[in-house]
């Protein structure tokens, strides 16, 4: 498609587990992003990314955290899963900020039981 | 903080019908985006507006900005089962490029054959 992947696409973990979720881009985009997808809510943004090694928090960062070492991989880490963070995450890429729109991946389904 | 409000939150039309999903915002929009989303899948960018009063189409699709730059529409002529899905709009967080989108709610649309 456009050069985004995420992994994995599906998982199941346990309640207290770290679980780190991955984006990958070959766009060499600099705006990296990670939303979640919850009935209702629509789209919420957790953390993005403006460049490598720069990142900053979004609206519903609590209990998550992100690294990018590299342009083109963007980590989204769960510190110790819960319930309340089951849901579905998408990744976004962008090469102007929002100018032009964003492209998304193609989503991870996380349960955490 | 900036919000957009979708309605109607969902949609069942008859094959052929007409429909309308508008979008509301609480300040001005710089950039407004339509995506549409599939059942299980990543979202798929439709159109972008940006200037007040534009109008853009693709295929049956046509999308609005108003004047006044807080309100757009998304309009399906003789809609059809390959329109189903959540359609969500989403805008810069603020008046500018900040690099951040928020989104919509989304407006579940299905479309009986």
């Amino acid at each position: 498609d456009a050069g985004i992947t995420q992994s994995p696409r599906h998982k199941v973990t346990e309640t207290g587990t770290p679980v780190t979720l991955r984006c990958h881009q070959t766009e060499n985009h600099r705006y990296m992003y990670w939303y979640r997808q919850d009935p209702g809510h629509g789209l919420r943004l957790i953390h993005y990314s403006y460049g490598v090694k720069d990142t900053d928090k979004g609206e519903v960062s609590d209990g998550y955290s992100v690294s990018r070492s590299k342009t083109e991989d963007f980590l989204l880490t769960l510190e110790s899963a819960t319930s309340s963070q089951t849901s579905v995450y998408f990744c976004a890429i962008s090469g102007q900020g929002t100018l032009g729109g964003y492209t998304f991946g193609s989503g991870t389904r996380l349960t955490v039981v | 903080s900036q919000e957009l409000e979708q309605s109607p939150q969902s949609l069942i039309v008859q094959e052929g019908k007409n429909l309308t999903i508008n979008c509301t915002s609480s300040k001005t929009l710089y950039g407004l985006y339509w995506y549409k989303q599939k059942y299980g899948e990543g979202l798929i960018f439709l159109m972008m507006l940006q200037k007040g009063g534009e109008e853009k189409s693709h295929e049956k699709i046509t999308a609005k900005l108003d004047e006044k730059k807080q309100q757009s529409s998304l309009h399906i002529t003789a809609s059809q089962p390959s329109h189903a899905g959540i359609y969500l709009c989403g805008a810069d967080k603020g008046s500018g490029n900040t690099g951040k989108l928020i989104f919509g709610q989304g407006t579940t649309l299905q479309v009986k054959p």
